[in-house]
């Protein structure tokens, strides 16, 4: 029962370009979403958030969009960076819970 | 500084031990939590508790068992070690009850546990 999926386990992106990360739910309950970065042999450490009341949210070189109708939020990160490159996990969590569901997370590579 | 620390960094262990993984945060925060990644690289939540009281408890094995001496630190004592336990295991924090709407989660750096 994954309720919170990332379909692409990894990406290539090259060095300038933007890297779209993306993310779908199935549980309508969810009202908060966040991204975490990982590097290897790390926690994964926070990097941005969006309440389900916004559609977006931005935060220097990273904007993370919210459709609710389709479920679906994605991370836009502009310019890519090769220090960018990490595993990007997508999680989500609801009011009266008190836990957050983490996705399998996505890999991106930043070529230089 | 380390804001979540985990000890051991790895873990070998032959089937059927019983051994325990430490962790400490000097956040200053008062929940803490554990979780689990697995071979398929999902994070799932095992235990979370609130000044030392337990506030979630998946469905986990009982051979797993937190323990909480004061509010910065958290351990794990897993007995009777399986193949399947075998996966990295993270430490968090938080400030509040969970509810990351106004804090996040802070996380340690994972410990690898080999069984065996």
């Amino acid at each position: 029962d994954q309720q919170v999926k990332q379909n692409s386990p990894s990406l290539s992106v090259q060095e300038g370009r933007i890297s779209i990360l993306n993310c779908d739910y199935t549980n309508s309950m969810f009202d908060y979403f966040l991204w975490y970065k990982k590097y290897p042999a790390e926690g994964p450490t926070f990097l941005i958030s969006i309440s389900s009341i916004k559609d977006k949210n931005e935060d220097g070189r990273f904007t993370v969009f919210l459709n609710k109708s389709a479920k679906h939020l994605s991370l836009h990160i502009v310019p890519s960076q090769p220090g960018d490159s990490a595993v990007y996990f997508c999680a989500a969590s609801v009011a009266s819970y008190d836990k957050v569901i983490f996705g399998p997370g996505t890999s991106l590579s930043v070529i230089p | 500084d380390t804001a979540v620390s985990q000890t051991p960094k790895y873990l070998v262990t032959q089937m059927g031990n019983d051994k325990s993984i430490k962790c400490e945060q000097n956040l200053g925060h008062d929940t803490m939590y554990w979780y689990k990644q697995d071979s398929k690289k999902f994070l799932k939540i095992m235990f979370s508790y609130n000044n030392k009281e337990l506030i979630i408890n998946e469905t986990v094995p009982n051979r797993f068992s937190p323990k909480s001496p004061d509010k910065a630190h958290l351990n794990l004592h897993i007995n009777s070690l399986e193949l399947g336990d075998s996966a990295v295991y993270f430490c968090a924090s938080s400030s509040n009850l969970g509810r990351v709407r106004s804090d996040t989660q802070y996380f340690g750096p994972g410990t690898r546990l080999t069984v065996l």
